[in-house]
């Protein structure tokens, strides 16, 4: 079966840190191209970042409010795929997704809170 | 970025209804255009890919049509469990960029 699995969330202060993961399992993971999509609370998708394969360099690209703050990094041994956020804000507040995009597959999100 | 505007924001139907909800791209993103529902507190689900590609599992009341930078989703017959939020996504390009949904209630 297909799946992703998030971990990591919870609730920090504006400016602190957290390190979300995503372990992935049923497909090949080392040729996926990785995407993290967050939700705030009552509103629509929005894709934060993207991570490439080995093979195309590991490359990363990340959305505008979160570039400079946020990195992606993957681990091919452990099929599992992190988001390290810095300098957070209230706005970051939001479900965050793993997501496969060639599959269509999602983890069920796991919950930030950047509150003071 | 690619934009992607999507209508309409909410629509009211019954049961058996016909729906089309549609997505214009500002500029043209190929087939790279999926479709997803998503149902409150559950992570979306894929129901359409490359434009019009049923997802494995997905009824066949669902599909998807379009080129260029217009694309639908049309439910044939709605059912009961229908009754979701669905969303566009195009990954032709980084950022990929959702539509802002449209939310389909029961009228």
């Amino acid at each position: 079966e297909v799946q992703l699995v998030e971990s990591g969330g919870g609730l920090v202060k504006p400016g602190g840190s957290l390190r979300l993961s995503c372990a992935a399992s049923g497909f090949s993971f080392s040729g996926a191209w990785m995407t993290w999509v967050r939700q705030a609370p009552g509103e629509g998708l929005q894709c934060v970042g993207r991570i490439k394969s080995k093979t195309e360099g590991e490359t990363t690209d990340y959305a505008a409010p979160v570039k400079g703050r946020f990195t992606i990094s993957r681990d091919d041994s452990e099929k599992t795929v992190h988001l390290q956020m810095n300098s957070l804000k209230t706005e970051d507040t939001a479900v965050y997704f793993c997501h496969f995009n060639h599959m269509g597959v999602w983890g069920k999100g796991t919950t930030v809170t950047v509150s003071s | 970025d690619i934009q992607m505007t999507q209508s309409p924001s909410s629509l009211s139907a019954s049961v058996g209804d016909r729906v089309t909800i549609t997505c214009r791209a500002s500029q043209g993103i190929r087939n790279d255009l999926q479709w997803y529902q998503q149902k409150p507190g559950k992570a979306p689900e894929r129901l359409i890919y490359a434009v019009s590609s049923l997802q494995s599992g997905v009824p066949s009341r669902f599909s998807g049509s379009g080129s260029g930078t217009e694309f639908t989703l049309t439910i044939s017959s709605l059912q009961p469990e229908d009754f979701a939020t669905y969303y566009c996504l195009q990954h032709n390009s980084f950022p990929y960029t959702f539509g802002q949904g449209t939310k389909l209630e029961i009228k």
